[in-house]
């Protein structure tokens, strides 16, 4: 099984700073690698797909980059709405299974 | 416009069992593969089950095997996850969500979750 290790579990930032969030994974996941963002009491919401495409509608502000095993997050400039839990998410060929990292929490400073 | 709706949350008794609804709309969902997402209160995602789009594959994680079933109706746009001889450990709001595969391989569409706590 893949275990996926997000650093640092929380990011202290103002806005306007950048923050860059990792995702380590226990072997290589080639490029099958998602970011995703949690509001406390809403739905996750996609914003990188195969480590760097982004989804639809998401602003340039938010890039992925990385393969193999090690991943990056970058937030060029936190916007106020930017304030989050974000997680990673990796799919194993065989047998199919998809996990979760534990999150990183983008709080303000 | 896009949109999933989960229904059939609840409390429930352990060793009991639940049959969880998501409603599609805005999108031709026979197309699509599609899941189930959990989340713990306070603790992060775990994927539970992916179905595929006539129903002919289905994966589960390790911990629902043999007490999940995922399910789908292309007719009626909707996708079950029949939940049986539930534990404390399966309280969660579940997710369902889209799985666009292979154009994308992520979960890019998710409801609003529905809640089941599994308590006595």
């Amino acid at each position: 099984e893949i275990v996926l290790t997000q650093s640092p579990a929380t990011l202290s930032l103002s806005p306007g700073e950048r923050a860059t969030l990792s995702c380590r994974a226990s072997q290589s996941v080639s490029s099958y690698l998602a970011w995703y963002q949690q509001k406390p009491g809403q739905a996750p919401r996609l914003l990188i797909y195969d480590a760097s495409n982004r989804a639809t509608g998401i602003p340039a502000r938010f890039s992925g980059s990385g393969s193999g095993t090690d991943f990056t997050l970058t937030i060029s400039s936190l916007e106020p709405e930017d304030f989050a839990v974000y997680y990673c998410q990796q799919r194993s060929n065989w047998p199919p299974s998809w996990t979760f990292g534990q999150g990183t929490k983008v709080e303000i400073k | 416009e896009v949109q999933l709706v989960e229904s059939g949350g609840g409390l429930v008794q352990p060793g009991g069992s639940l049959r969880l609804s998501c409603a599609a709309s805005g999108f031709t969902f026979s197309s699509y593969w599609m899941s189930w997402v959990r989340q713990a209160p306070g603790k992060g995602l775990e994927w539970v089950a992916n179905i595929k789009q006539d129903g002919s594959e289905k994966y589960y994680v390790d911990s629902v095997k043999g007490r999940f079933t995922i399910s789908r109706d292309n007719a009626k746009n909707s996708l079950y996850l029949q939940m049986n001889s539930l534990r404390a450990e399966d309280t969660a709001v579940y997710y369902c969500a889209r799985y666009p595969y292979p154009v994308g391989d992520a979960f890019d569409i998710w409801g609003q979750g529905t809640m089941v706590t599994v308590s006595s």
